[in-house]
């Protein structure tokens, strides 16, 4: 079953916009990443949080974490063409610290046209 | 690129045949993990691997599901008596555990499997 929930399921912004991805979850954690997915490809790792962490930053992304309100957005600043793609958030929850399966959201289909 | 590789890339089946994707992890990853993701949706987890012994498995993973790695390298994941309903994207991913330090997971290009 899906973990959570992201917001919004799609949008469209032009080039050099910020886009913003909301993702909701549901129980206690130990981290939670996000991850880029192009049409038909695999996955591609893009930030990961841990639960004691609040925010964090990579390049033109910038990630937060409010675990009492159980859920994370993530920015993507000054967004390319390039960046056109699902995005997904997804949550470890195991016992053991890290390294456990991933439980993925929904996925928010990002759209930056030219 | 990833370093992690799938094959076959794609496989389109007749109901009721068996199937078998390989997976092929970084070599130093100690972990392997599978999943699959049906259209519009987010990948869902199938089983995980520590080197050769299998931690976990999802209720996704029906008798008709069988994975290994043998030796504790590349995986096979195996679906018997195929069913329309398992078509889907397989994805693979690994990772190293261990070292105190972060496990993220890197995922293959996957398996678009199609029963018709």
């Amino acid at each position: 079953s899906q973990q959570g929930e992201e917001d919004p399921q799609a949008l469209s912004i032009q080039e050099g916009e910020n886009a913003t991805m909301n993702c909701s979850y549901k129980t206690s954690i130990n981290n939670l990443q996000w991850y880029r997915q192009n049409s038909g490809r695999g996955l591609v790792h893009l930030i990961l949080i841990r639960s004691n962490e609040r925010e964090k930053h990579s390049g033109r992304l910038r990630v937060t974490l409010d675990t009492s309100k159980k859920s994370s957005s993530l920015l993507i600043t000054a967004s390319r063409a390039a960046d056109t793609a699902s995005y997904f958030c997804a949550t470890d929850a195991g016992l053991t610290g890290g390294g456990n399966k991933l439980t993925f959201g929904t996925g928010t289909q990002l759209k930056v046209e030219l | 690129d990833t370093g992690v590789s799938q094959d076959p890339r794609h496989k389109i089946t007749k109901r009721g045949q068996n199937v078998t994707f390989r997976c092929d992890p970084i070599s130093e990853h100690n972990r392997l993990y599978w999943y699959r993701q049906t259209l519009g949706q987010g990948p869902e987890f199938l089983t995980y691997f520590q080197n050769e012994a299998q931690l976990e498995k999802s209720r996704l993973l029906s008798d008709r599901f069988s994975a290994e790695r043998p030796k504790g390298s590349f995986s096979t994941l195996e679906i018997q008596r195929t069913e329309q309903g398992d078509s889907a994207m397989y994805l693979c991913a690994s990772s190293h555990f261990g070292g105190g330090d972060y496990n993220e997971q890197f995922f293959g290009p996957g398996t678009r499997l199609t029963v018709l």
